[in-house]
């Protein structure tokens, strides 16, 4: 166990619906990202925060936005879904946001859009 | 751009036998590279990192990895495998978030 939580851990939803998924970091990590891993794109990185503010941006589309609140939780909020959008989303979290620091990565969400 | 290629989809290999896992890197300054292990319906476990210092890196389960930068790689071992360690592993680079390769998938039969 990481440490890290993720809810949900399914998410089935229809095309043009709006989804949030949630993370809690590891206690006393301040960095947040996330991932989403699919079949034909491998694991990708969407957007990093720390401590509530938004340091990297990665492959994140524009219907696609996050935030990470004052207990450093995060969501991620999907919208306007798309069948391609079926994937698994990691979260994962590190003490600090620098290069040196391993992530450590929740269970994922699995997000099935019909 | 801060890269990893993992140039095998599938390594297999018997049980007791050493194994290892090929990542060739391709980055601008000094590389911070990290191995991880993800088992299935499972999210990614951290194995090892290299940042700088001795070039074997030793982590978890036993297993190792060797930095090398004339060849600019940084393969991952293990000196006798367990059926248990069949999984996908992931070779990354530190960007500063984490460019994963594609993947290699390991089957270690008994």
């Amino acid at each position: 166990d990481s440490g890290v939580t993720q809810t949900p851990k399914h998410l089935i939803t229809a095309t043009g619906q709006r989804v949030t998924l949630r993370c809690s970091p590891r206690s006393g990590d301040l960095s947040v990202y996330w991932y989403q891993q699919s079949l034909d794109q491998g694991l990708q990185f969407l957007i990093q925060y720390y401590n509530g503010e938004e340091r990297a941006k990665g492959n994140i589309l524009e219907r696609f936005s996050a935030q990470q609140f004052p207990d450093l939780h995060s969501e991620l909020n999907l919208s306007s879904l798309e069948l391609g959008d079926s994937a698994l989303y990691f979260c994962a979290s590190s003490v600090a946001g620098t290069s040196r620091n391993e992530q450590f990565f929740g269970p994922g969400t699995r997000l099935t859009v019909l | 751009a801060q890269s990893v290629a993992q140039p095998e989809d599938q390594v297999n290999v018997a049980e007791g036998n050493p194994l290892t896992v090929k990542c060739t890197y391709s980055v601008s300054g000094n590389p911070y590279l990290f191995w991880y292990v993800q088992y299935p319906n499972r999210g990614l476990q951290f194995l090892l990192k290299y940042i700088t210092g001795d070039n074997l890196v030793k982590g978890s389960y036993g297993f190792e990895a060797e930095f090398n930068k004339s060849q600019t790689s940084f393969h991952l071992k293990k000196p006798s495998a367990l059926v248990s360690d069949s999984a996908l592993y992931f070779c990354a680079v530190r960007a500063p978030s984490l460019n994963f390769g594609k993947g290699t998938s390991l089957l270690v039969t008994p």
